[in-house]
């Protein structure tokens, strides 16, 4: 059983679109990161959260503890936000992270 | 600087042969992890290191051993590989893992094909 769910699984849509991607887990964490990997393999750290809602630039993070689930949403959705996002969680110390299936976004001009 | 290096990039190995894999980092961090990603998969966890000592090893066999030779430097020695280790190799680093989550920056990737 995979501790950390992420839907959609594959998302396309049309440039200018708000994308929202979803993850929930299922055990207790320190911290939720939410991560992109682009073709060819390099991974970007693009938030760390413990808890609320952290931004940057069109891309918004939110977590909440409670029901275990956080979102990650992207404004005026462009080409070159198409990549593999990815939600994993930290358990605390100089742990390693535990990473989710992954979200396979296509944005289409 | 807030690059991690990995090298080589890419690397064909046969089952009988010894290679290295090579990680650096010089943002001062002094937590440091290897992870291993299949192809149209998630990276997993192998190896946690954290002040030069291994702290986390994923029962990951024996024919992976890592190396933190000093705080800014991780090794991964490959002997006697199988076709199914055949994957992207990561390396990542971070401030220094005693912080409620620190982020982790990651390295291109080595990636290895085992004949």
């Amino acid at each position: 059983k995979n501790e950390v769910e992420q839907s959609p699984q594959n998302l396309t849509a049309q440039e200018g679109e708000f994308i929202t991607i979803n993850c929930s887990y299922s055990v207790g964490i320190s911290a939720l990161h939410w991560l992109q990997q682009h073709p060819g393999g390099g991974i970007v750290s693009l938030f760390m959260l413990s808890s609320g809602k952290k931004k940057h630039g069109r891309l918004i993070a939110t977590i909440n503890i409670q029901e275990k689930h956080s979102s990650l949403h992207i404004t005026a959705s462009h080409p070159r936000d198409s990549a593999v996002y990815i939600c994993a969680y930290s358990g605390g110390g100089a742990d390693g992270l535990t990473f989710g299936k992954g979200t396979h976004l296509i944005i289409q001009p | 600087d807030t690059e991690v290096t990995q090298t080589p990039k890419h690397l064909v190995m046969g089952m009988t042969n010894k290679k290295s894999l090579k990680c650096e980092q010089h943002m001062g961090h002094r937590a440091m992890y290897w992870y291993k990603q299949k192809a149209k998969k998630p990276p997993e966890l192998m190896f946690v290191y954290s002040y030069e000592k291994l702290s986390i090893n994923e029962s990951v066999p024996s024919r992976f051993s890592p190396e933190c030779p000093n705080s800014s430097l991780l090794n991964l020695h490959l002997h006697a590989l199988q076709p199914e280790d055949s994957a992207l190799y990561l390396c990542a680093s971070s401030q220094d893992g005693l912080a409620i989550g620190d982020t982790q920056y990651f390295g291109p990737g080595t990636r290895l094909t085992v004949l």
